[in-house]
């Protein structure tokens, strides 16, 4: 098995509701990685977990909260969205958090979450 | 803050042209890697490249990493209308930081 699956594949909220996106991998991979990704832009780095320790959190919001709760799964919590974070949600994963710039090491990206905030 | 500019940021080109897109940093990368995208699904990895002046081959495509690790290059030669996607490269600083670049978006008519 050499996915990483993300739940949902759409989601549309307001800006009232609390929603969650999973991703879950089972490639044994230790690092885990969110990545938010606007139209017709590139991929922006959110957060990294490193053995489910949460390793870096790029200045993200509040209103986006991580969590792993195992070394497979991987959530992102959202609440009181507002409509400029409706984006492409890509999570993804790595086999060691060590040596992701390794030659032979590489993100496997789930397919995204497409969120739509109204 | 790392930045990695690509060039171009649209390329349309017909069947059998030959093309090169451009991955540009003022910073030195560890390692560099090349993605593909595909509307509605994640990045794939296409290669990686971590020696200053690797060149590595994928069928039709040539990748260069510089010989200061600031920059890289995408070569394809006789472009076909498969080739069609959004290329990404991705600096890697530290261990476990990867950032992408802005983004080519190919389009190859038949």
């Amino acid at each position: 098995d050499t996915e990483v699956t993300q739940t949902p594949k759409h989601l549309v909220m307001g800006m009232t509701n609390k929603k969650s996106l999973k991703c879950e991998q089972h490639m044994g991979h230790r690092a885990m990685y969110w990545y938010k990704q606007k139209a017709k832009k590139p991929p922006e780095l959110m957060f990294v977990y490193s053995y489910e320790k949460l390793s870096i959190n790029e200045s993200v919001p509040s209103r986006f909260s991580p969590e792993c709760p195992n070394s497979s799964l991987l959530n992102l919590h959202l609440h009181a969205l507002q409509p400029e974070d409706s984006a492409l949600y890509l999570c993804a994963s790595s086999q060691d958090p060590r040596t992701v710039t390794a030659t032979n090491e590489k993100l496997f990206f789930g397919s995204g979450t497409q969120l739509s905030v109204l | 803050t790392q930045l990695l500019e690509q060039s171009p940021q649209f390329l349309s080109i017909q069947e059998g042209e030959n093309l090169t897109v451009y991955c540009n940093s003022s910073s030195v990368f560890s390692s560099l890697q090349w993605y593909r995208q595909e509307p509605g699904e994640g990045p794939v990895l296409l290669v990686t490249v971590v020696t200053g002046g690797e060149v590595k081959k994928l069928k039709r495509l040539t990748f260069q990493f510089g010989d200061a690790r600031k920059d890289s290059s995408l070569h394809i030669t006789a472009a076909q209308p498969g080739d069609t996607g959004h290329y990404l490269c991705a600096g890697a600083w530290g261990t476990d930081k990867l950032i992408f670049g802005t983004g080519t978006r190919l389009q190859v008519f038949p």
